[in-house]
């Protein structure tokens, strides 16, 4: 069956390190991926697609790779800030649908 | 553009009752989705809309639970008779062919007592 994995349900790092959230998938050949981020009573909102044939993405502090032979997503968020702290999704396009991970949560530490 | 507008915010009900959410979706995004969100199960996808007419509904878990799109610029999904396990927030969210950002409201959360 279709499966997404997000690496860990919470991560908690310090205050400007390097976040990096692994998103793995099984039985899929996505056309696209892209990550969501999610604060507390709100919905998710857009952060960033990549293609099938990009390798990696970038936005300001935020760069996603994806590698279609591992089948493995990475987002990173370098010199994080506390207001980086929510939860990170990663969905994959298939056709018209968006199958969605379960999310990590992130939490920054001042 | 106001965004996607979900309603109620919040729905607290009873056990047997019956739950109508709504969604205004944005001015011309021809596709609609209805998720359920919970922490077990994380965000799942429930049905989908293109241009009204409802497209893939395998993740409408029962016959408890069903979903319209009378127009453009509405959609309901109604549960009856709602149970204590339909408690989650429930999210709209649409899109614009070729688009494929998800543009999501904000949610109804709802507890079923």
């Amino acid at each position: 069956s279709q499966k997404i994995e997000q690496n860990s349900e919470a991560l908690n790092i310090q205050e400007g390190k390097t976040a990096t959230l692994t998103c793995n998938y099984t039985n899929y050949s996505p056309a696209y991926l892209q990550w969501y981020r999610q604060d507390p009573g709100r919905g998710p909102v857009f952060l960033l697609l990549i293609r099938e044939n990009e390798k990696e993405k970038r936005k300001e502090r935020l760069k996603v790779t994806f590698d279609t032979t591992l089948k493995q997503s990475l987002f990173h968020i370098t010199a994080s800030q506390p207001a980086d702290s929510a939860t990170y999704l990663c969905a994959l396009d298939l056709m018209e649908k968006v199958t969605f991970g379960t999310g990590t949560k992130l939490q920054v530490i001042p | 553009d106001a965004g996607v507008i979900q309603s109620p915010r919040h729905e607290v009900t009873e056990m047997g009752q019956e739950v109508t959410l709504r969604c205004k979706p944005i001015s011309g995004h021809d596709y609609l989705f209805w998720y359920r969100q919970t922490m077990m199960r994380g965000l799942e996808l429930l049905i989908y809309f293109n241009n009204n007419v409802p497209i893939d509904d395998s993740g409408m878990p029962e016959d408890r639970f069903s979903a319209k799109m009378p127009n453009a610029s509405f959609s309901t999904l109604k549960i009856q008779p709602s149970e204590p396990r339909d408690s989650a927030v429930y999210f709209c969210a649409t899109y614009r062919r070729g688009g494929n950002i998800q543009y999501f409201g904000a949610g109804t959360r709802l507890s079923v007592l």
